[in-house]
């Protein structure tokens, strides 16, 4: 298995822009995550999804964010506008149930100017 | 909430000296710690999962342990190879997401 793909790998975006961030988890995996990684405040969970479902989303910072998972098999996270702020490198990481490990995929840097 | 607390926050070795990384955690009813590397513009790879006090895992040049309010990551004789960012994350409770701590950067001098 290629193990968890995103894309795109980097992303630089003027504010007020919308920015989709795409996730192709590992085949069989059941639950997906969408974290958020920046130097102040290392890694966060941004949202969680168990047989494609979204289960918390406590984590997304603000209604700007969102994301969805049509089928086993792909999600999204979309930032409608962003702003400076959002600026990180998102991680998306699937497994296999809720009490596995997680795989992380190689990450989305963006930049929001 | 959950508490991850990781020492020390870098660490710089020669290659051959051993050391440890320490991972403190303050939870209510831990399922698991767990243990990732992260190296520079990568994803974290997982490394180990520990379950209960007293559990230990090697892997390689790499020993975790696991008590009641901490764990250990060991490096043997870590080579250059062995530079990375170590991150440690627990799930505790009825909670499925993983908690993380801000990581130790090991620096390993050839």
């Amino acid at each position: 298995d290629a193990g968890v793909i995103q894309s795109p790998r980097h992303e630089v975006t003027e504010m007020g822009q919308e920015v989709t961030l795409r996730c192709k988890p590992i085949s069989g995996h059941n639950s997906l995550f969408w974290y958020r990684q920046t130097m102040m405040r290392g890694l966060e969970l941004l949202i969680y999804f168990n047989n494609n479902v979204p289960i918390d989303d406590s984590g997304m910072p603000e209604d700007r964010f969102s994301a969805k998972m049509p089928n086993a098999s792909f999600s999204t996270l979309k930032i409608q506008p962003s702003e400076p702020r959002d600026s990180a490198v998102y991680f998306c990481a699937s497994s296999y149930d809720t009490n596995s490990e997680a795989f992380f995929g190689q990450g989305t840097r963006l930049t929001v100017v | 909430e959950d508490q991850v607390t990781q020492s020390p926050e870098a660490l710089r070795l020669q290659e051959g000296e051993s050391s440890s990384l320490n991972c403190s955690y303050t939870v209510s009813g831990l399922r698991g710690l767990f243990w990732y590397r992260q190296d520079p513009g990568k994803g974290p790879e997982f490394l180990f999962t520990l379950y209960s006090a007293g559990e230990e895992k090697e892997k390689e040049r790499l020993k975790a342990t696991l008590t009641k309010k901490e764990s250990f990551l060991h490096i043997t004789a870590p080579k250059p190879e062995d530079s990375a960012t170590y991150l440690c994350a627990v799930q505790a409770g009825s909670h499925y997401k993983l908690s993380f701590g801000a990581g130790t950067t090991v620096t390993v001098r050839a």
